[in-house]
């Protein structure tokens, strides 16, 4: 199996605070995982890519203090939004890379739906 | 990352099978192909992956050409469960397998 995890499932802040999101993967390791963000009727967007032990690496447009990326182990990832503000509330949805003899497939998480009062 | 085109809708009736096909012209040599399903408020779920002639799994086929400029998911006998967006999506190990995700393919099973 391949599954991915993540917590909470749903928050709810005041504007200024800061939101920490976990992505887990249980059943596998995973150097690579990628955090999205996905807005009503819209498809998934690329925020960052996140690599065991490294920086991670963010798309054009995503500021990188402002979202703040850890994956200090290969199961786990965590995005911190920090000063969220109403216009940060959207649905993160993370995904973590299994590769296995060439084939790599990205498995996701069931999302976090973040709202900021 | 090359870009993936797929019908913005389809309707289909209970029971029949759906093909959705997938155009991405500029593949590259090292990129594969994987499908995703996804409901409203979840993350989408992994259905097949395929990197040329045709896979088949549990749940779906796909079908790949040779020359690789398209796909097609192939779902026998949908249900109304299945109505969901389905994406196509084109990546590769050379990019860190990005994966870029297009509008996407909004399935509307009937009864």
């Amino acid at each position: 199996g391949a599954v991915v995890s993540q917590h909470p499932s749903r928050v709810i802040c005041k504007s200024g605070t800061s939101v920490k999101i976990e992505c887990r993967s249980l059943d596998f390791q995973a150097t690579t995982m990628f955090w999205y963000r996905q807005f009503p009727k819209q498809s998934l967007m690329l925020m960052a890519t996140s690599n065991e032990g490294s920086k991670a690496t963010y798309e054009q447009g995503v500021e990188k203090d402002k979202f703040l990326i850890n994956h200090a182990s290969l199961t786990l990832s965590t995005l911190t939004v920090t000063s969220a503000h109403p216009e940060d509330s959207s649905f993160y949805i993370c995904s973590a890379l299994k590769t296995s003899g060439g084939d790599d497939t990205q498995y996701f998480g069931p999302g976090t739906r973040l709202t900021v009062l | 990352l090359a870009k993936t085109t797929q019908p913005i809708s389809m309707d289909s009736y209970e029971g029949q099978e759906v093909n959705i096909t997938c155009s991405h012209n500029n593949i590259a040599t090292n990129d594969y192909i994987t499908w995703y399903q996804q409901f409203p408020s979840q993350g989408p779920r992994f259905i097949i992956q395929g990197y040329k002639t045709k896979v088949t799994n549990e749940v779906a086929s796909l079908f790949i050409p040779a020359d690789r400029k398209s796909s097609t998911l192939s779902l026998p006998r949908v249900s109304l469960s299945d109505t969901a967006v389905y994406y196509c999506l084109v990546g590769d190990i050379g990019s860190g397998n990005k994966l870029v995700f297009g509008a996407g393919t909004i399935l509307r099973v009937k009864s």
